[in-house]
């Protein structure tokens, strides 16, 4: 699998936008990338991914470099709310036609949104 | 839609005993799969059911781990002769064909082993 590096902690103003950086220099041509994020005492929650292109929904914004071995999540204006562990998977293709390939989830980037 | 549920939340077991953790997912996901998660660490992959078949199974689920989905609706995972290493937290998420990689998780079950 395509490994991610992502920097240990961020800290962000409230209200001011979140970018979250990821490197991803090995993913191949197929593979999408996934950003989860985990608050503290609750399961992962999956908020955007993409391939080539550019992504946005009503979370974040995934901008994906032209080249693919990077990425970055914007949080447009962050609140308290959205202090939590940001992860960046690559996820694979399945191994077979019609089943579904793992998320492998690395240490991830604590964001830490202050007043 | 009350999202993916687990019971129990929290359990506390003596080294060697047995415990089971069941998992509820989504109702229309037929994608469902276990992680399991220590202290500063991210989710580590266990293993992966599409319907009722174990599709995937990690290296870290040893042979004191079994997990099963009978009907290919809730699943249960269970860990025999629990070791102290065996405490973190398992989780399980569920997906729809209709969009693999996205996982929904539940708030996981917490396991402390004395």
């Amino acid at each position: 699998d395509a490994k991610t590096t992502q920097p240990p902690s961020m800290d962000c103003a409230e209200g001011r936008a979140a970018n979250l950086p990821c490197n991803h220099s090995t993913i191949s041509g197929n593979e999408y990338v996934y950003w989860y994020r985990q608050i503290h005492s609750q399961g992962p929650q999956y908020i955007i991914h993409g391939l080539k292109n550019n992504e946005t929904n009503e979370m974040a914004s995934l901008i994906i470099t032209e080249d693919r071995k990077s990425s970055t999540l914007i949080l447009p204006h962050a609140t308290l709310r959205d202090t939590a562990v940001y992860y960046c998977i690559v996820r694979p293709p399945p191994l077979n036609t019609g089943t579904a390939s793992k998320l492998t989830f690395g240490t991830g980037t604590r964001l830490q949104v202050t007043l | 839609d009350t999202g993916v549920s687990q019971d129990p939340r929290h359990k506390i077991t003596k080294r060697g005993q047995n415990v089971t953790f069941r998992c509820d997912p989504i109702s229309e996901h037929n994608r469902l799969y276990w992680y399991r998660q220590t202290l500063g660490q991210g989710p580590e992959f266990l293993t992966y059911f599409q319907n009722e078949a174990q599709l995937e199974k990690s290296r870290l689920l040893s042979d004191r781990f079994s997990a099963e989905r009978p009907k290919g609706s809730f699943s249960t995972l269970e860990i025999q002769r629990t070791e102290q290493g065996d405490s973190a937290m398992y989780l399980c998420a569920s997906s729809s064909p209709l969009a693999p990689g996205e996982l929904f998780f539940g708030e996981g079950s917490r396991l402390t082993v004395l």
